[in-house]
């Protein structure tokens, strides 16, 4: 398996603050990694794709970037409704594996 | 649009089957490629990856559970079920149905899971 592993596990931030979330792939992955948001008690929701590209209505304050093994998520300016967890997840290979998940916490 | 609802039994013994369904509605599940997945979510925990199945009606499983899955599909009700054989409380989770659509750019196609059903709650004890 490709192993994903995200940090920090949790994060404290305030609104409007600038936050990045780092996920290391195992192996080169080139670019087959994708971000989600999950609120509590919900499904999770696809935020990017292919590293880089914005899900359609995704709000332009998240950001990704990253190839090969190395992986950042960017909120900037931090909104209310961005206290939760964010999920890294790989389609490199034909057995798909997800991050371990970063908690963004209010300070 | 299309959206997704996981159904089945909320409590199942251990050493015996879960069978979940997942039903596709607003679209159709035979269409060309997509993948429909299922994930799970213990208590507190992250997302773990079961399996998947395409289209063409190929699947892959997570090595871990590989022994245990089966993921189908039933053109006709527009549902793809998952069955796990002898489950304990370590299967205790969240359940969820995804697909995952193409995208493409001018170098490759990608994968994401773009629609998820809300989740079922799966509960295995005696």
């Amino acid at each position: 398996d490709i192993q994903m592993t995200q940090s920090p596990s949790s994060l404290s931030a305030s609104v409007g603050d600038r936050v990045t979330i780092t996920c290391r792939a195992s192996q080169n992955i080139t670019n087959y990694l994708n971000w989600y948001l999950q609120k509590p008690g919900k499904a999770p929701k696809l935020l990017i794709y292919a590293a880089s590209f914005l899900q359609s209505g995704v709000p332009s304050r998240f950001s990704g970037s990253g190839s090969g093994t190395d992986f950042t998520l960017t909120i900037t300016s931090l909104q209310p409704e961005d206290f939760v967890t964010y999920y890294c997840q790989q389609s490199y290979s034909t057995l798909w594996t997800f991050g371990q998940g970063t908690r963004v916490e209010i300070k | 649009q299309v959206q997704l609802q996981e159904s089945g039994p909320g409590l199942v013994k251990p050493s015996q089957t879960l069978s979940l369904t997942c039903t596709v509605s607003g679209g159709s599940i035979s269409s060309s490629s997509y993948y429909w997945i299922w994930i799970r979510q213990p208590a507190g925990k992250g997302l773990e990856w079961i399996g998947r199945m395409y289209t063409s009606g190929s699947t892959n499983y997570s090595p871990s559970l590989k022994s245990r899955v089966t993921i189908s599909v039933d053109t006709s009700k527009n549902q793809f079920s998952l069955k796990m054989s002898s489950v304990t409380a370590a299967d205790t989770a969240v359940y969820y149905c995804a697909r995952a659509s193409a995208y493409y750019s001018s170098e490759a196609r990608y994968y994401a899971m773009d629609v998820w059903g809300q989740g079922t709650t799966v509960t295995v004890s005696s």
